[in-house]
């Protein structure tokens, strides 16, 4: 079993509409999580990071922790054809558990139709 | 502009014949990593390297090398690539292994390697 499963997508919405885009994790010991955007022939980029449970919002994207399920979210509102990209998820252990390397789901492919 | 920069975006060679990727930052990053990403497997470490002369294995090390003797440039090694290398090749940089808010991991923009 993979420590990060992500769907592969691809994800096919129109404009305008809220996407969801999810992780689940087998490891507790997690407490960093965070999305990145892939567009195609490009590299991955951070796009937000949340410590723990709970929300962080900005502007059109809201990641959102649920520790207990260990499940992640990330919320894009009023999707654009410009979203269109790969989501990557990530994770790491805490800050003071000495070297923790990123471990990365396979991504999701989002589609924004005009 | 901070950057990471890969060299050459696309290769294509043949089995056995030695070949370096080259991977350069220019953000006075201590930490670089190489990664593989291939589909439905995602983003695979194949080497990190937490400073100048420090490297360590990631999870798929096998057929690859690396050395880091300047801080700004971590080059990969295929001594003998076979047909199971080719896939899309990223380096990434940060300040530390956090790549958390400030500590960002910036990635290359990837190269592309076919092995006939």
């Amino acid at each position: 079993q993979k420590e990060v499963e992500q769907d592969p997508g691809p994800l096919s919405v129109p404009e305008g509409a809220i996407v969801s885009l999810n992780c689940t994790y087998s490891n507790s010991a997690f407490q960093y999580f965070m999305w990145y955007r892939q567009y195609s022939r490009k590299g991955p980029e951070l796009l937000m990071y949340t410590y723990s449970s709970g929300n962080k919002e900005d502007g059109r994207f809201t990641a959102q922790v649920d520790k207990s399920s260990k499940y992640i979210s990330l919320f894009i509102r009023d999707s654009q054809p410009s979203d269109s990209a790969t989501y990557l998820c990530a994770m790491r252990r805490g800050l003071n558990t000495g070297f923790q390397k990123l471990v990365f789901g396979t991504g999701t492919r989002l589609l924004v139709s005009p | 502009e901070a950057q990471v920069t890969q060299n050459p975006r696309y290769l294509i060679t043949v089995t056995g014949k030695k070949l370096t990727v080259t991977c350069s930052q220019n953000m006075n990053h201590e930490y670089m990593s190489w990664y593989r990403q291939d589909p439905g497997l995602g983003l695979r470490q194949i080497y990190y390297s937490m400073n100048v002369e420090v490297t360590d294995k990631g999870d798929v090390p096998e057929g690859y090398k690396v050395s880091r003797k300047e801080k700004r440039n971590f080059p990969l090694i295929l001594e003998s690539p076979s047909p199971n290398q080719t896939s899309l090749y990223f380096c990434a940089s940060s300040l530390t292994s956090g790549g958390i808010g400030t500590d960002t991991q910036y990635f290359g923009p990837g190269t592309r390697l076919t092995v006939l």
